[in-house]
């Protein structure tokens, strides 16, 4: 068991770029959620998949940000067009159902700076 | 809408001596499970405790234990015989019993004086 990975660790890129992130669960888990962290504040939900389906979105994910987890495995999310304002931590987690632990482990994280 | 809120940004304890932080929260539902996480300065987020809503015993995982008061919607951590290594940012989170998502609270800085 090797945990959550996340990649890339650190991604830096100007404003109107598109980016893509990667996570990789722990390999039993079949859920799988985005969450957004700005420095000093605790980490606000994005998204969450149950196998491949996408069971809930915030409305926090603008139109701009897509998530997909194709066959249930890995995760991506990708962020069009990235504003100042996306410059924040993105973390992965993953989770088994059904399982009485209820716990969500998490990945290291994403830190995206938007310049 | 449910809602977690911690109203210490920061404590600070010594070595070996005992602190609680508070956490409490708002909801109408019955079902629903509690957490306690810390991040560690540049680490990942683990969990530290669990409670499950329907359960009135409280919750402990060695040196650290809940105060789960239910009908206040108060949930706080204690941490006994403080260590260095317990510095690092605690979050309260809540996680509805029909969802998958967790709701954090701000988080509270705990630092630890040697």
């Amino acid at each position: 068991d090797t945990g959550v990975s996340q990649d890339p660790r650190h991604k830096i890129t100007k404003r109107g770029q598109n980016v893509t992130f990667r996570c990789d669960p722990i390999s039993e888990h079949n859920r799988l959620y985005w969450y957004r962290q700005t420095l000093g504040q605790g980490p606000e939900f994005l998204t969450y998949f149950q196998n491949e389906a996408q069971l809930e979105k915030s409305r926090l994910l603008s139109d701009r940000f897509s998530a997909e987890r194709p066959k249930g495995s890995f995760s991506t999310l990708e962020i069009q067009r990235t504003e100042q304002g996306d410059s924040a931590m993105y973390l992965c987690a993953s989770s088994l159902r059904f399982s009485d632990q209820n716990e969500q482990f998490f990945g290291p994280g994403t830190r995206l700076t938007v310049l | 809408a449910q809602t977690v809120t911690q109203s210490q940004p920061e404590m600070s304890v010594q070595e070996a001596e005992t602190v609680t932080l508070s956490c409490t929260y708002d909801t109408s539902e019955s079902d629903y499970y509690l957490f306690w996480y810390k991040q560690p300065p540049s680490r990942q987020m683990i969990l530290v405790i669990r409670q499950e809503a329907y359960k009135q015993q409280n919750a402990t995982e060695n040196r650290f234990s809940v105060n789960f008061q239910k009908a206040a919607k108060s949930f706080s951590l204690k941490i006994s015989d403080s260590q260095l290594g317990d510095a690092a940012m605690y979050f309260c989170a809540y996680r509805s019993g029909n969802t998958g998502k967790l709701i954090f609270g701000q988080g509270t800085t705990l630092q630890v004086k040697p």
